[in-house]
């Protein structure tokens, strides 16, 4: 059984620029939630995506944007960079849109200069 | 709205120590109570999960407790080592109407000396 996979490790960025992060979920998981985490923080919710919908959102803005696949694998798309973009980025995968276990990825380091 | 908090901030102790975190939340409707280990710029590791219906689970030198009721949590580490120097997170698994998220609070720094 393969873990939760996110690709690339990491990357630099200018402000201004998009990025597009990507994550794989575990075997048979239908659900990708995405999370933030700035330096000294604990992970913010960006969002869930469940069977290629949107299902909810926390509290960050629209250039904040992902996509889920018909494989389950998703991206997280961010635009105009801010400098305050600078984080990790982890998706976790879970069963369904229940209150099972979420396993994460080892997670994007961003950089945005 | 749910907020996790934890204390203390930062600990250090000397190796062989046994050792509480303390992790409290302020809405008791929650789904499970999740304890991590972060390594510097990595990702997050797993230790325990606690489902809403029961008090405590154990791994190893660790146990984790839950007091839902209370809106506490505790992580007890026994016996520590260098290894087990490293960040701490606990998070909560909450309803946000459609979708099941974890809210995080902001983490433990724990330092073991050798």
């Amino acid at each position: 059984e393969t873990g939760v996979t996110q690709s690339p490790t990491h990357l630099i960025k200018t402000r201004g620029q998009q990025v597009t992060l990507r994550c794989s979920s575990q075997s048979g998981h239908n659900t990708v939630s995405w999370y933030q985490q700035a330096l000294g923080q604990g992970p913010q919710f960006i969002f869930q995506y469940y069977r290629e919908e949107e299902n909810g959102r926390g509290n960050f803005p629209p250039r904040f944007s992902g996509l889920q696949f018909p494989n389950y694998s998703s991206e997280l798309n961010v635009n105009a960079l801010e400098l305050d973009d600078s984080a990790l980025y982890l998706c976790a995968s879970s069963l369904e849109i229940s209150g099972n276990e979420q396993f994460f990825g080892p997670g994007t380091r961003l950089t945005v200069l | 709205k749910q907020e996790v908090t934890q204390i203390p901030a930062a600990l250090s102790v000397p190796e062989g120590e046994n050792l509480v975190l303390n992790c409290s939340f302020t809405d008791s409707a929650i789904y499970n109570l999740q304890w991590f280990r972060q390594d510097p710029g990595k990702g997050l590791t797993s230790l325990l999960l606690i489902q809403s219906s029961q008090r405590e689970q154990t791994s190893g030198r660790l146990n984790a407790s839950l007091d839902k009721s209370s809106g506490r949590s505790t992580l007890y580490i026994a016996a520590s080592q260098p290894g087990d120097s490293a960040t701490y997170l606990c998070a909560v698994m909450v309803s946000g109407g459609s979708n099941y998220k974890l809210t995080f609070g902001k983490g433990t720094l724990l330092t073991v000396n050798p």
